[in-house]
């Protein structure tokens, strides 16, 4: 079975800052896909960064990367020089990459700061 | 840009009534899914729908809940008979295909149920 854990619950951070949030996995599978989601207060949840097992490379999306360790299992989010549109939910989530339908799952999510 | 659109965006129902939420998912999708976030806590997966049939399911999806597809561009889910305890965030996703991982939310659907 897989699993996602947020330890962090909440931060805050200083506008400008650079920003770690923390995301462990476990599964089985050999193949899957670890991806981070934002959620602001009106509710949606949006697609920020996306890493493959296989991928060497840690991901890179403008102000956001993901900080890949395999062998550790975690794929903590890096936010560098965070705004104030940056304050929301963060969900760290992931889905197996062999089942084409798999579904996506989701950790607790960590509520994000941003300090004038 | 294309996105997944969900309506209505609020919906109040007395326990005991049916619902339907509605979802047009992104045009060239194949993948389907439902989720549903109690206020305050985490995403919950609920079912997921390919090729016209479900492909998975949580505990969640008990009977009390149906997926549809009725036509081309509408995915839909029904609650037969709702309970305090569905009153949830839900939200509706789609991803395009086998090798393209990640999947795209609607804005989601606020049901309380009174």
């Amino acid at each position: 079975a897989q699993k996602i854990t947020q330890t962090q619950p909440g931060m805050f951070v200083q506008e400008k800052e650079a920003v770690t949030l923390d995301c462990t996995y476990d599964t089985s599978d050999q193949s899957y896909g670890l991806f981070w989601y934002k959620q602001p207060s009106s509710g949606e949840m949006i697609f920020l960064i996306y890493q493959g097992s296989y991928d060497e490379q840690n991901a890179t999306e403008g102000r956001y990367s993901l900080n890949f360790q395999k062998a550790r299992k975690s794929a903590n989010l890096v936010i560098s020089a965070s705004q104030l549109g940056d304050s929301a939910m963060y969900f760290c989530a992931m889905r197996d990459l062999y089942s084409s339908a798999s579904k996506i799952i989701f950790g607790s999510g960590t509520r994000l700061s941003i300090r004038p | 840009e294309p996105e997944v659109t969900q309506t209505p965006s609020h919906q109040v129902t007395q326990m005991g009534q049916e619902v339907i939420l509605r979802c047009v998912p992104i045009s060239n999708h194949l993948y389907f899914y439902w989720y549903r976030q109690i206020l305050g806590q985490k995403v919950e997966f609920l079912v997921s729908f390919y090729n016209n049939e479900i492909s998975e399911k949580s505990e969640i999806f008990d009977d009390q809940f149906s997926v549809e597809r009725p036509d081309g561009s509408n995915f839909t889910l029904k609650i037969r008979s709702t309970k305090l305890e569905d009153s949830a965030m839900y939200f509706c996703a789609s991803r395009e295909g086998q090798m393209i991982t990640e999947a795209f939310f609607g804005q989601g659907t606020r049901l309380t149920v009174v």
